[in-house]
């Protein structure tokens, strides 16, 4: 079935950097666009940008640019987000979504903690 | 601050219906940009429960129904079971941000 699989939970200290992975399965994975969302604890969601999984082509919400950058690997399917600059405001979960162009496939999320 | 302004919580009894509604601009909704529907149960990731503005996808029953005017969409859930108690997020498209855009959520609890 189609599923999108993230990796697992991070701690990271202020001021570094966290790369989340996001593997597709049951799906051409260059046929869709891929976005990633994050949420805070209590809060509600925040878009960060979106891939083109077979260009490689972003675009990136004005909050996140410059510290956002998302990538791909075809040869396993997987996209690549990763945020650097971290601060204790960057602690929340981070999913990604399948865009057609609706988000229809959800990854089961991915939290981040900043923590000194 | 969203763009896209959701109640924050609305509230029913079991068999009622409720709707939640989700004001835009003309850069976003009003733009003719589609809305689309999450339902996020606690501790999961979101579901899409309207597409299109109007559509479900399948497997959602049709207690659910989205409609749309002007700038503003709205989510009616008819005949409400405990099941539904969840957070609801509306998702649109803004010309201003130059990216997706979500509403704040709102907070449905089932009496």
């Amino acid at each position: 079935q189609v599923q999108l699989v993230q990796s697992g939970a991070e701690v990271k200290k202020p001021g570094a950097s966290v790369k989340v992975s996001c593997k597709a399965s049951g799906y051409i994975f260059t046929r869709y666009d891929l976005n990633w969302v994050r949420q805070a604890p209590g809060q509600g969601l925040d878009w960060m940008g979106w891939m083109n999984p077979d260009s490689g082509n972003t675009g990136y919400a004005q909050k996140f640019q410059g510290r956002v950058t998302m990538t791909k690997d075809v040869s396993v399917n997987t996209a690549y987000l990763e945020l650097s600059s971290l601060t204790y405001e960057d602690t929340a979960v981070y999913y990604c979504a399948r865009e057609w162009p609706y988000m229809d496939v959800w990854g089961q999320g991915t939290t981040v903690t900043v923590s000194s | 601050q969203s763009v896209l302004t959701q109640p924050p919580s609305v509230s029913g009894a079991p068999g009622q219906r409720v709707t939640i509604s989700c004001s835009g601009s003309s850069s976003n909704i009003g733009a003719d940009y589609d809305v689309h529907w999450y339902q996020q149960l606690p501790g999961t990731a979101p579901k899409l429960l309207i597409y299109g503005n109007i559509n479900r996808p399948s497997g959602v029953p049709d207690r659910f129904s989205g409609s749309i005017s002007g700038s503003s969409a709205s989510l009616a859930i008819t005949g409400l079971q405990a099941e539904d108690e969840a957070d609801y997020y509306c998702q649109s498209y803004d010309t201003k941000l130059s990216g997706m855009l979500f509403g704040g959520g709102t907070k449905l609890t089932v009496l």
